[in-house]
């Protein structure tokens, strides 16, 4: 059964930083790529950033490029996302999410974790 | 980067009855890769639809996906009071510039 706990979230003041990580389990994970999403409270879905299971870049939205880094350690089945100089508007619930099919991302989230909680004021 | 735009943005609905959701894109959406999610209060989105029109696994067959280039709906032939939640599709493919649609909300009438 796939597994991903997402951990980190909490409350930070503007301009401060977090690192969110997902442990995944119950398939291979570095075969996959992955993805953060957050829902800003009552909101919609938000792509925030993913990366393909190996020898890959990170991809970001605009919201968050230049301030957010992605990564991963395969070797601890591992998804990290590097929060910096955050603001109000980051305030969200962040999912990690696993693609449909292994191999280069399309983007197509198949397993979500639970999400970790984000405050940012 | 695409736009999608659900609608209505809330249907009121009883159980039995038959829902149609819409999705429309700003643009074609490559290769019909438009997925269909659902949820609930509290919980994270449940992938329902992929591929415009596949089934994900486990999900009920009152449940399809119809659609093309940039008009896509979500039929759920039969409501049971479990399927009332907020539903949102997604277009994805090898672009990272993935987008989600705003959401519908289905609610109990």
């Amino acid at each position: 059964e796939v597994q991903l706990l997402e951990s980190g979230g909490g409350l930070v003041q503007p301009g401060g930083s977090l690192r969110l990580s997902c442990v995944a389990s119950g398939f291979t994970f570095s075969s996959y790529a992955m993805t953060w999403v957050r829902q800003a409270p009552g909101k919609g879905l938000e792509w925030v950033s993913g990366l393909v299971g190996s020898n890959g870049s990170p991809n970001y939205a605009d919201s968050v490029k230049g301030r957010f880094t992605l990564s991963r350690d395969n070797s601890r089945n591992t998804l990290y996302l590097q929060m910096n100089s955050l603001r109000a508007e980051d305030t969200a619930v962040y999912y990690c999410a696993k693609d449909q099919i292994a191999g280069d991302g399309i983007w197509l989230m198949s397993q979500w974790g639970q999400g970790t909680l984000v405050t940012v004021s | 980067e695409i736009v999608l735009t659900q609608s209505p943005g809330t249907l009121s609905l009883s159980p039995g009855e038959r829902a149609t959701l819409s999705c429309r894109a700003s643009q074609s959406v490559t290769g019909n890769f438009l997925a269909w999610y659902q949820q609930k209060p509290g919980q994270a989105p449940r992938l329902l639809i992929y591929d415009a029109f596949n089934r994900a696994a486990g999900i009920p067959d009152r449940f399809s996906g119809s659609g093309s280039g940039t008009d896509f709906t979500l039929t759920i032939s039969r409501l049971e009071p479990e399927d009332f939640a907020v539903y949102y599709c997604h277009q994805y493919g090898r672009s990272p510039e993935v987008t989600f649609g705003q959401g519908t909300r289905l609610e109990i009438k």
